[in-house]
């Protein structure tokens, strides 16, 4: 089936630094998410990156869809940044409404 | 506004008992999903729909059932065939269209204790 690795998978930072999360996938993709996952359990959407470059204020997303991977940057890291980053890519062409998800990296920025 | 409503927030049951979990959805999407996240793990697929009065089986689909008799709607239920329910419950929606832009997006999520 469709592989989704992310690494790092726990990640703890001083606040204003900045880091660099990876998602693997096993074949090329066609639709590609990242998420965050705040204190309360709510996925919050950050970024729709089927390929290229995509920014919004301090963070950051890549996709090189050729090579199976995508990464999320972040500058500048908050304490608000804490929590669980998962990134997902939907299956295809045959069942295009399933989507897979890695297990995330768990981030805790300290004050 | 536009989103995705679940309740509710905290549900307790006792073992044995049957329990619905409500999703709705204003955004006009065709998919829906409902994913069980255990305690520092992952998501996992229970059941997803691609269009109303159908749905299909994920990874995790025995002991849960669901319904989509309305494009707006995707409720679950945990039944007492379920052997650890205990968990949070995540429902998202997405749209349709096949080789076009595809995002999936999350409700606020449920958490099911049983006693």
């Amino acid at each position: 089936g469709i592989q989704v690795e992310q690494s790092p998978p726990d990640l703890i930072l001083q606040e204003g630094a900045n880091s660099t999360l990876r998602c693997n996938f096993s074949d090329s993709v066609n639709n590609l998410q990242w998420f965050h996952q705040n204190p309360w359990g709510q996925l919050i959407n950050l970024f729709y990156i089927p390929s290229g470059t995509k920014q919004n204020g301090r963070l950051s997303a890549t996709t090189v869809a050729t090579e199976r991977y995508s990464l999320l940057y972040i500058s500048s890291s908050q304490t608000t940044d804490s929590g669980v980053y998962f990134c997902a890519r939907r299956s295809g062409p045959y069942n295009f409404n399933k989507f897979y998800f890695g297990s995330g990296t768990k981030l805790n920025v300290k004050p | 506004d536009g989103g995705i409503t679940q309740s509710p927030k905290y549900l307790f049951r006792k073992e044995g008992q049957n329990v619905t979990l409500s999703c709705e959805q204003n955004l006009n999407h065709d998919a829906m999903y409902w994913y069980r996240q255990d305690p520092g793990q992952g998501l996992r697929l229970i059941y997803y729909s691609q269009i109303v009065n159908d749905f299909q089986k994920g990874d995790i689909a025995e002991g849960y059932s669901v319904s989509r008799e309305k494009k707006e709607s995707f409720p679950l239920t945990v039944t007492s065939a379920q052997k650890n329910p205990t968990a949070f419950y995540l429902c998202a929606s997405s749209t349709q269209y096949q080789g076009t832009y595809n995002e999936q997006f999350f409700g606020p999520g449920t958490r099911l204790t049983v006693l």
